[in-house]
């Protein structure tokens, strides 16, 4: 079985401040590794995902994350953040052989102000 | 028009009343799950569908029950709402033949149960 530590439940930034989200994970078999956005209002949508090969992935909105096998961590970095990028983060994690369920974290709520 | 359609958007209801949310995709994906999603809590899986024929108890089933009406259909019932099922409620879905599952997911439905 596989669980997700988001130890952040909030992270408040200034508008153009870089900003980490953490994610850690436990699992005893190999996985993939997610993050989803949910914008207020609106259902959760993939961010960026890890499944093999190279441990540094990016989005289309700046977002980056690097997987970190020795760490089992997955955090989610954005050098400078716009007011559009208030939102709940969510890691999650699944093994990656057959079908394996998504365990979400509980979540971080990025806030970022003027 | 939306992917993943979920009905109503929002439901206030009492105790013991029998309620059920609806889920409709166009997306032609064969799998579907329900979620439920509480402050702090994060995501929890209910039930998950692999197809009509198909239906597992997630990790959190006790309560609700489910029936796939067709393949892109899978509605969500409470037989007798109690307060603490009130939660936001969001449906997805994933298309087996990817390998990492992706989750596309509705725009929830929030429960209240008084």
């Amino acid at each position: 079985a596989q669980s997700v530590t988001q130890l952040d439940s909030q992270v408040p930034v200034f508008e153009e401040a870089p900003v980490e989200l953490r994610c850690n994970y436990s699992s005893s078999v190999s996985v993939y590794l997610f993050w989803y956005v949910q914008y207020p209002n609106q259902g959760l949508q993939l961010l960026l995902k890890y499944l093999s090969g190279s441990t540094l992935v990016e989005s289309i909105n700046g977002f980056e994350a690097e997987f970190n096998k020795s760490q089992t961590s997955f955090h989610l970095r954005k050098p400078s953040v716009h007011i559009s990028d208030t939102a709940e983060y969510f890691c999650a994690v699944s093994g990656n052989t057959g079908f394996q369920k998504l365990v979400f974290g509980t979540g971080t709520r990025l806030l970022v102000s003027p | 028009d939306a992917d993943v359609t979920q009905t109503p958007r929002n439901r206030i209801t009492k105790t013991g009343k029998r309620i059920m949310l609806e889920c409709s995709q166009t997306k032609g994906h064969d799998r579907m799950y329900w979620y439920r999603q509480d402050p702090g809590l994060g995501l929890r899986l209910i039930y998950y569908s692999f197809d009509v024929k198909d239906i597992n108890k997630g990790e959190i089933s006790d309560g609700y029950s489910v029936s796939r009406q067709a393949q892109a259909k899978f509605s969500l019932s409470l037989e007798s709402a109690i307060p603490n099922q009130t939660a936001l409620y969001f449906c997805a879905t994933s298309d087996s033949k990817r390998e990492d599952e992706k989750l596309f997911f509705g725009s929830g439905t929030q429960l209240s149960v008084l």
